[in-house]
């Protein structure tokens, strides 16, 4: 089955540090995804890529950024990370063009900003 | 921007009934429609998925969808205890799984 890898798997921080969550996927798929899953929000979509070297903008962007250097991998930055962020973190992967698509996620990252 | 609401917020059925979820969305142009369940403290994984209006069955799961009404439900035939779960119903504007919508979600306890 289609493998989604991301570390770490807990992480605590510190208000105003930086924060890097990464993700590595082994399906070969153009398209990733970083979600955050909060009780009574399901998931909300923060960043996706549709191939190495290109980001872009989710529903709830503001105060983090995405980088894709690779087809394999994608990062999730907090520059400054705040206690709103505090939340569990999915990474997917998903390919376009497939009639039975779907998304494959990560085992998540657990963040808790202080 | 697409609003997705999930009904019931929680639902406890015993062993052997049937389970039935639904999930409204905002967007007529909507053109894909899917169910994950996630367990808990895991990953959420894909269930099933539909394009077009009408039902589609797969094994003890059936999804139902009705665009003219912005619903879709998912009904699970023969609950078992191993179905208790968070399922989360999810739309994308375009035909494929890219940028998906999600609810937040109806957490299902089966009772045995």
């Amino acid at each position: 089955e289609a493998a989604v890898t991301q570390s770490p798997r807990n992480k605590v921080a510190v208000t105003g540090g930086k924060v890097t969550l990464s993700c590595n996927q082994t399906n070969n798929h153009n398209n990733m995804y970083w979600y955050r899953q909060d009780t009574g929000h399901g998931l909300r979509l923060i960043h996706y890529s549709y191939g190495a070297g290109s980001t872009e903008k989710g529903d709830i962007p503001d105060g983090y950024k995405a980088s894709r250097p690779s087809q394999e991998n994608f990062s999730l930055i907090l520059e400054l990370a705040t206690p709103s962020q505090t939340s569990v973190y999915f990474c997917a992967s998903g390919e376009s063009g497939v009639s039975n698509e779907r998304l494959f996620f990560g085992h998540g990252t657990k963040l808790s900003v202080l | 921007q697409q609003k997705v609401q999930q009904s019931p917020e929680s639902l406890i059925v015993p062993e052997g009934a049937m389970t039935s979820l639904n999930c409204t969305f905002s967007d007529s142009a909507s053109q894909y429609f899917a169910w994950y369940r996630q367990h808990s403290g895991k990953a959420p994984k894909a269930l099933m998925s539909i394009f077009s209006n009408g039902e589609k069955e797969e094994g003890r799961f059936t999804i139902h969808l009705n665009k003219a009404s912005l619903h879709f439900s998912l009904h699970i035939r023969d609950s078992q205890p191993s179905d208790s779960a968070l399922y989360l119903c999810a739309v994308s504007p375009t035909g494929f799984a890219s940028a998906l919508t999600f609810g937040s979600g109806t957490k299902v306890i089966v009772l045995p």
